[in-house]
């Protein structure tokens, strides 16, 4: 079992849609936990941390399911500009700051 | 100007080369990071570095070698590059982990390394 799984996609979604991304963390050890963004050819971006308690960020919703071992990030009224792909991340337990990746989850936004 | 920078950003060379990529950062962070990307593998971990002496083998580290010439900079090394280390290649930084489980990473824009 992968560490971190996710749906690769793509997610062809309208504007103005909400489109929800899961993810799966096999170490119940782990305790941060993010999701990046990454334009094509470019260097991930750190989108929003996830607090167990949920968190939002404008259109931008991230939950924590510590029991299910389970991410989710929604994503309202979705924008051209939010095409990307989407990167669950969960830190590596043991120490320091390793973090590991999932493979993406790809968003396109059509008119 | 962008806080942290890898040259070159693209290279193509040829088996059995040594090659090494550049990493520099200006935000002042003791950690850091070198990770490849590959089409559905994600990013993978290849070596980090948590300040100037202190070196560590990440997932995927054969074939590879790092070095930490400063808190500024950190290298990596493909001494016989070989067509399979064909792939997208980050260079990250973070703070300090105030946390156990660390804070953000910071990635530098790139580099595309094709083995022929």
């Amino acid at each position: 079992r992968k560490e971190v799984e996710q749906d690769p996609g793509p997610f062809n979604v309208p504007e103005g849609a909400t489109v929800a991304f899961n993810c799966t963390y096999s170490n119940s050890a782990s305790q941060s936990f993010f999701w990046y963004r990454q334009d094509c050819r470019k260097e991930p971006k750190l989108l929003m941390s996830v607090y167990s308690s949920g968190n939002e960020d404008g259109r931008f919703t991230a939950q924590l399911n510590r029991a299910s071992q389970y991410i989710s990030l929604l994503i309202r009224d979705s924008k051209l500009s939010d095409s990307a792909t989407y990167l669950c991340v969960v830190n590596s337990p043991g120490g320091g700051n390793k973090l590991t990746f999932g493979t993406g989850t790809q968003l396109k936004v059509e008119l | 100007d962008a806080d942290v920078t890898q040259t070159p950003r693209n290279r193509i060379t040829k088996t059995g080369k040594r090659i090494m990529l550049e990493c520099s950062q200006t935000k002042g962070h003791d950690r850091m990071y070198w990770y490849r990307q590959d089409p559905g593998l994600g990013l993978r971990l290849i070596y980090y570095s948590f300040d100037v002496k202190d070196i560590n083998k990440g997932e995927i580290s054969d074939g590879y070698s790092v070095s930490r010439q400063a808190q500024a900079k950190f290298s990596l090394s493909l001494e016989s590059a070989i067509p399979n280390q064909t792939a997208l290649y980050f260079c990250a930084t973070s703070d300090t982990g105030r946390l156990a489980g660390g804070n953000e990473q910071f990635f530098g824009p790139g580099t595309r390394l094709t083995v022929l």
